[in-house]
């Protein structure tokens, strides 16, 4: 079965950047989104289509994805940015979603 | 205000059944894909199943195949998980998550309900 790859956790300062990587094989060829996961909540989108941002989503969240590796952007990171980030394609071979691991992101 | 609301969760012996069922309000959803996503306690997201807009495709995850079945009823404007044959690893919180078109599987979930706990123990 496709396997997303995602680090379990990742540090950053406020106001500095935070990239999290998705990693699967030849994931350039894929749609790869992206969703965010505060504590006792429901995920939300804030990624689709590898790079476009849905309305109410900051600015500051970019995505892009190429090769075999995808990465979400956080520019100028706050404090209300500290969730688990999920990245998701569809497998086409064995029609089924797929969501990496989660990475852990921590406003330090 | 568009909402997804899940219902029918609780607590359930080990191989008994549940039948889970999303409302949607604010949105009429035969124009989209919907899903079941699950997370168990302390875990990430696992996606469950999938059925396209007039449930002329329904796909399973491996681990739910021959146990859950994914239904729609959009007269009704709801989405349903009949899960049977419950295991203790079943446990989650299961969200239902609307795709963003009729049709199209590889969209992503821009809506998601608050999400119904399951839990199966003896």
């Amino acid at each position: 079965s496709y396997v997303l790859t995602q680090p379990p956790s990742l540090s950053v300062a406020p106001g500095k950047t935070a990239s999290i990587s998705c990693g699967g094989n030849h994931l350039g060829d894929k749609s790869v989104h992206w969703y965010q996961q505060k504590p006792g909540q429901a995920p939300v989108l804030v990624i689709f289509y590898g790079s476009v941002r849905p309305s109410g989503i900051p600015e500051r969240f970019s995505g892009a994805n190429s090769g075999n590796m995808a990465t979400l952007t956080i520019r100028r990171v706050e404090a209300g940015d500290e969730a688990d980030y999920y990245c998701q394609v569809w497998e086409s071979s064995r029609d089924q979603v797929v969501f990496g691991g989660g990475t852990k992101l921590t406003v330090l | 205000e568009v909402q997804l609301v899940e219902s029918g969760g609780g607590l359930v012996q080990p191989g008994g059944s549940l039948r889970l069922s999303c409302a949607a309000s604010g949105i009429i959803l035969s124009k989209y894909t919907m899903n079941w996503v699950r997370q168990a306690p302390g875990k990430g997201l696992e996606w469950v199943s999938y059925i396209s807009s007039t449930s002329t495709a329904l796909y399973y995850a491996d681990s739910v195949k021959g146990r859950f079945t994914i239904s729609r009823d959009n007269a009704k404007n709801s989405l349903f998980l009949q899960m049977n044959s419950l295991r203790v690893e079943d446990t989650a919180v299961y969200y239902c998550a609307r795709g963003q078109s009729a049709h199209d599987p590889t969209s992503g979930l821009p809506g998601w309900g608050q999400g119904t706990l399951v839990t199966v123990s003896s």
